[in-house]
């Protein structure tokens, strides 16, 4: 089946500081691939998503670029932010509708 | 769009008591996930529904956990009896599969669960 794998944290950071958590897959075709967020006491949350390779998902100034050659979809930002602490999923789909989740990127943002 | 619901928030319960999570999908998904989270597991997947039906139980840890969904609208994950290591936060997703595509899955807030 799918799996991901992602790099692990945590990672501590000071404000403004470039961010990159790599993340990379196996996986049967070419399937969707998502970052997802959690922030401190909340649930998952959707950050940005990529349906094809070579597709680049954005949001919140967070980017991920689909990369079927070396098989990776990492996340990057390129001035972080202290409200951008949180934990930080790679994820793609399995056969039967679910996604595979990576271990998880705690990222910590100092001022 | 509410959103998925989950009720309790919190919930704190005795070892070998009955506990009961109940979550309410968006309107339209027809994909539910459990989920529980642990510092020392991570997020695990306990079992998902599709259009009701239980499609991977393969998570439940064992068969003190079941799970139902009756209706399209409406899901529970029950503890029977609980124990301590089963302090966790728990997570409903649903989703919407088009075209054959996995989508988006979208959270709840969760329920942090403490038994003593």
């Amino acid at each position: 089946g799918n799996s991901v794998t992602q790099m692990e944290g945590p990672v501590t950071l000071s404000e403004e500081a470039f961010l990159t958590i790599n993340c990379t897959y196996t996986a049967t075709g070419y399937p969707s691939l998502f970052w997802y967020v959690q922030y401190p006491g909340e649930g998952l949350q959707l950050l940005l998503k990529a349906t094809k390779a070579d597709d680049k998902g954005s949001n919140k100034g967070f980017e991920a670029t689909y990369r079927k050659e070396t098989t990776s979809f990492h996340l990057e930002k390129g001035s972080v932010q202290v409200s951008d602490s949180a934990v930080y999923f790679c994820a793609l789909p399995n056969q039967g509708g679910k996604l595979i989740f990576g271990q998880g990127t705690e990222l910590s943002v100092k001022p | 769009d509410a959103g998925v619901i989950q009720s309790p928030r919190h919930e704190v319960t005795e070892m070998g008591q009955e506990v009961t999570l109940r979550c309410k999908p968006i309107s339209g998904h027809d994909y539910l996930f459990w989920y529980r989270q642990t510092m020392m597991r991570g997020l695990e997947l306990l079992i998902y529904f599709n259009n009701n039906v239980p499609i991977d139980d393969s998570g439940m840890p064992e068969d003190r956990f079941s799970a139902k969904m009756p209706n399209a609208s409406f899901s529970t994950l029950k503890i029977q009896p609980s124990e301590p290591r089963d302090s966790a936060v728990y997570f409903c997703a649903s989703s919407l599969r088009r075209e054959g595509h996995t989508d988006t899955q979208y959270f709840g807030p969760g329920t942090r669960l403490t038994v003593l």
